[in-house]
Parts: structure tokens; C-alpha cells; sequence
């Protein structure tokens, strides 16, 4: 079985500044989909970034960008330039490749809950 | 930009009463999910649905919980006889095909069985 592990329950980072929230799955898949989620006080699961497996490049969006490190199944969230509205649950998620036109379900991690300070 | 709807968004229920959680999701979308998320804990998956059945469901989705998509545009979960440990934040989300996109959450329900 999959799981997602976030070792960080909380953190902080100063407007304008630079955090890394860091995340790690256990899988033996070979193909699979990474996720960040950030759920703000509203509760709202909004998609950040995400990341295919069978690719080496790291996804960027914006100001969040990842370091994907399949070896050592592990996948980071960068997020620079930090903004007030930011502060939020950061939720990793793990998806793994589904076949003949089924679907996958989300693992989630337990989350980092991001405080962005003025 | 597209939502999934999801309403009400806060109900209170007595313990063994049953509860309908209404989802409204993005009109083009094919595949619809449940998780759920207990105070302080992570999200859970609760069932997918495609093609008007259940594609696949998780321990927690027991004989209690049941999902339907009644008309084109509601998908609908029913909590036959609510526990207190029910008592959690559901999410509704939809995808328009095979999920390695990322689904799109509604804004979830709050449910507090007393």
C-alpha cells in the first residue's frame, strides 16, 4: 500500500520569503502522479502543482515549483515569494497510474499547516 | 473558472438520523469522487464514481454510505444512519477524465452528528 508522509505539522515563513515543505511516499509503482493541494481557511482543496512520475523535469507554477526525486521518493514544494495568502494546509498527494480507463484514488499526506508572516 | 458546488455547506444531525450531502459538479465532467477529512486529520477517500456506478470504494465506504447520481447534474451521498464519528468534512470533487490531471474539490460540507 501507498502512503504519503508530511514530517513538518507546521511551519512559518515571512511575507516575500522562501519555504520548502517537504514530503515523502512509499510505493512500488513505477508510474504514478504527485500532487500538492492547499487548503486555506475557507477548506477548500485548491490544486497547486503536480507532477508525473515518468518525468524528469521538476513542475513549475508560478511561484511554486517542486524537487522531485523519484530514487529517494521524495517531492518538496518551493514556494517563493511567500504571500500573505498563503496561509493555508499544505497537503501532499500520491496517485498511482491506472489502466484501462479507470481511475485513481488521492493518498494524502497528513499536511503542513503554513503560516505566511507580515 | 468552473466549480464543483457542494451544499449545505455546514449540517448538524442527531446520531442514527439519515443525511443527503448534494454535490453539483462541473457539467462536462465524467468521474466523481467523496473524501472526507476528520477535524485535524488527513483526507480520505471515500468512493469513485463513473458511468452511473461505483468504480471504486475504500473500507471506510461501509453499508452505511451510499452514493447516486439521480439526474445530470447532482451526485449525492447518503449517510443511512449517522455514528459520531461521522462527524467530519466531506468533499465532493470531479474530473473530466482519467485523474492525473488532479480533480477539482468543491468547497466540502461540514457534518456534526451530536
Amino acid at each position: 500500500a501507498q502512503t504519503v508522509t508530511q514530517s513538518q505539522p507546521e511551519m512559518s515563513v515571512q511575507e516575500a520569503e522562501t519555504v520548502t515543505l517537504s514530503c515523502t511516499y512509499d510505493t512500488s509503482e513505477s508510474n504514478y502522479y504527485l500532487f500538492w493541494y492547499k487548503q486555506p481557511p475557507s477548506r477548500q482543496m485548491i490544486l497547486v502543482i503536480r507532477q508525473e512520475a515518468y518525468k524528469q523535469q521538476n513542475a513549475t507554477e508560478n511561484r511554486f515549483s517542486v524537487n522531485f526525486q523519484k530514487a529517494a521518493k521524495s517531492f518538496s514544494l518551493k514556494i517563493s515569494d511567500s504571500q500573505l495568502g498563503g496561509t493555508a494546509m499544505y497537503f501532499c498527494a500520491f496517485m498511482r497510474e491506472e489502466y484501462g480507463g479507470s481511475q485513481g484514488n488521492l493518498i494524502f499526506g497528513k499536511g503542513t499547516k503554513l503560516s505566511v508572516k507580515p | 473558472e468552473p466549480e464543483v458546488t457542494q451544499t449545505p455547506s455546514h449540517q448538524v444531525t442527531q446520531m442514527g438520523q439519515e443525511v443527503i450531502l448534494r454535490c453539483v459538479p462541473i457539467s462536462n465532467h465524467l468521474y466523481f469522487y467523496w473524501y472526507r477529512q476528520i477535524l485535524g486529520q488527513k483526507v480520505e477517500f471515500l468512493v469513485s464514481f463513473y458511468n452511473n456506478e461505483i468504480s471504486e470504494k475504500s473500507e471506510i465506504f461501509d453499508d452505511q454510505f451510499s452514493v447516486e447520481r439521480p439526474d445530470g447534474s447532482n451526485f449525492t451521498l447518503k449517510i443511512r444512519s449517522t455514528k459520531l464519528e461521522d462527524s467530519a468534512m466531506y468533499f465532493c470533487a470531479s474530473s473530466w477524465s482519467r485523474v492525473k490531471e488532479g480533480y477539482t474539490f468543491g468547497s466540502g460540507t461540514r457534518l456534526t452528528v451530536v
